[in-house]
């Protein structure tokens, strides 16, 4: 394992519904990524954040929104979400001293119905 | 082989034979890569990285080449084995990007026992 936790492992929502996605580390790192993942696509980078401050916004909908409230914990809210956002989004951590270095967690596998 | 952002190609090798995954990049700039594996079902796990300052680095079972001249990056794996099934990302990193990686769609890698 990574050290890097994300829950759920599966998500299945509605376009109405809201959900957030939790991811852990306990790595001592301190900054924390988004990614999603769809078939055949290289990884998007969604969001960064830096010691607790977003330092990245890649052009991403409003329908997802981050929050960071400490090193530690990574969360994304998804409300009223459309099919085509339905992808594996995957969170990492990066070690100070070695930023470039991205350790991730298995990922949610999230459908949107 | 693999280049950044296009399709996802698929190797298929005979256990115990050697393995050689290939990665095209675009940018001259860059100055850090980095190998990441996925299995199934998981997030992706770091193989092995390389600066730009280097021609080749090598870990357990695993070498990485660069060739800054074409900019090309490859990873060798040897004597592969059934557990190296899984898809095999290389990413980049521009200097003075500050940590953000740029992926590429990934090869999957097929042992055939």
């Amino acid at each position: 394992e990574t050290g890097v936790t994300q829950t759920p492992r599966h998500l299945v929502m509605g376009m109405t519904n809201k959900k957030s996605l939790k991811c852990e580390q306990h790595l001592g790192h301190n900054a924390m990524y988004w990614y999603k993942q769809s078939a055949k696509k290289p990884l998007e980078l969604m969001f960064v954040y830096s010691l607790e401050e977003r330092v990245e916004n890649n052009s991403v909908p409003s329908r997802f929104s981050p929050e960071c409230p400490n090193s530690s914990h990574l969360f994304l809210h998804l409300h009223t979400l459309q099919p085509e956002d339905s992808a594996l989004y995957l969170c990492a951590s990066s070690d100070p001293a070695a930023n470039e270095k991205l350790f991730f967690g298995s990922g949610t596998q999230l459908s949107v119905l | 082989g693999e280049s950044v952002g296009l399709h996802l190609p698929t190797l298929s090798v005979q256990e115990g034979d050697n393995s050689i995954i290939n990665c095209a990049y675009s940018n001259s700039a860059s100055d850090y890569f980095i190998w990441y594996k996925q299995e199934s079902g998981k997030g992706p796990q770091f193989i092995i990285d390389i600066r730009s300052n280097m021609d080749k680095r090598q870990g357990q079972r695993v070498t990485v080449l660069l060739n800054k001249t074409v900019k090309h990056l490859s990873l060798q794996i040897a004597a592969t084995q059934p557990g190296d099934s899984a898809v095999y990302f290389c990413a980049e990193k521009l200097l003075g990007g500050g940590n953000k990686l740029t992926f590429g769609t990934g090869t999957q890698l097929k042992v055939e026992l």
